[in-house]
């Protein structure tokens, strides 16, 4: 069975400070999938990244970078000199590539990061 | 495109109605999946259907039913609402189930 553990439930910085938001899964499969999404307050899921976990070069896009670490079941993601906008709560998924219902996203329980002015 | 579109945005229901969750998309994409949120929980996985006329059970399928008649259209059916079910649903949609896009989301509360 696919587990996602985001053991961070909430998050307070101040504006322009790193955070980083720690994701650790398991799964019994090689071959899978490992995402990250964001909910602002107004509620829609916004997708930020999908890693598969035959890539584990480290990604960055702008403020945002990923860190995959198969040795350790992690895929971290830093958010660099934070702003009030990046206020919101962070998922990590998981799904397996075996196809039909093991596709499934698994979802961990989310973090909620408040960056304060 | 619209993406993927659920209707209503917001519903309250007494315990015993029925009510039906709309969720279309116009990216026409095979997989179709319903989730439902609640705090400190994360999304779970309802219902999914992988083309029009298949669908199968997700991890918390109890007291909802779901069919797939067109590509576009997957609705969500509460058959007899119960407090437990008061939650945010998400309706999904993708090429395959682990690449989804979600929709704005509905927020069902019932008394």
């Amino acid at each position: 069975a696919q587990k996602v553990t985001q053991a961070q439930t909430e998050i307070s910085v101040v504006e322009k400070e790193d955070v980083t938001l720690d994701c650790v899964y398991e799964t019994r499969d090689t071959t899978y999938y490992l995402f990250w999404y964001k909910q602002p307050p107004s509620g829609e899921l916004v997708f930020l990244i999908r890693r598969n976990s035959f890539d584990e070069q480290n990604e960055i896009s702008g403020r945002y970078s990923w860190n995959f670490q198969k040795s350790t079941s992690s895929f971290n993601f830093t958010i660099t000199a934070s702003q009030v906008v990046d206020s919101a709560v962070y998922f990590c998924a998981l799904s397996e590539a075996r196809g039909g219902a093991n596709s499934k996203l698994t979802f961990g329980k989310g973090i909620t990061l408040s960056v304060r002015p | 495109n619209a993406g993927v579109t659920q209707t209503p945005k917001f519903q309250v229901l007494k315990t015993g109605q029925s009510m039906t969750l709309q969720c279309a998309q116009d990216m026409n994409h095979e997989y179709m999946s319903w989730y439902r949120q609640d705090p400190g929980m994360g999304l779970r996985l309802i219902h999914y259907s992988v083309g029009a006329g298949i669908t199968d059970q997700g991890e918390v399928p109890n007291g909802y039913n779901v069919s797939r008649s067109t590509t576009e259209d997957f609705p969500l059916r509460l058959l007899s609402a119960a407090p437990s079910q008061t939650s945010v649903y998400f309706c999904a949609s993708g090429q395959s189930l682990h690449t989804q896009y979600f929709g704005p989301g509905t927020r069902l509360t019932v008394l």
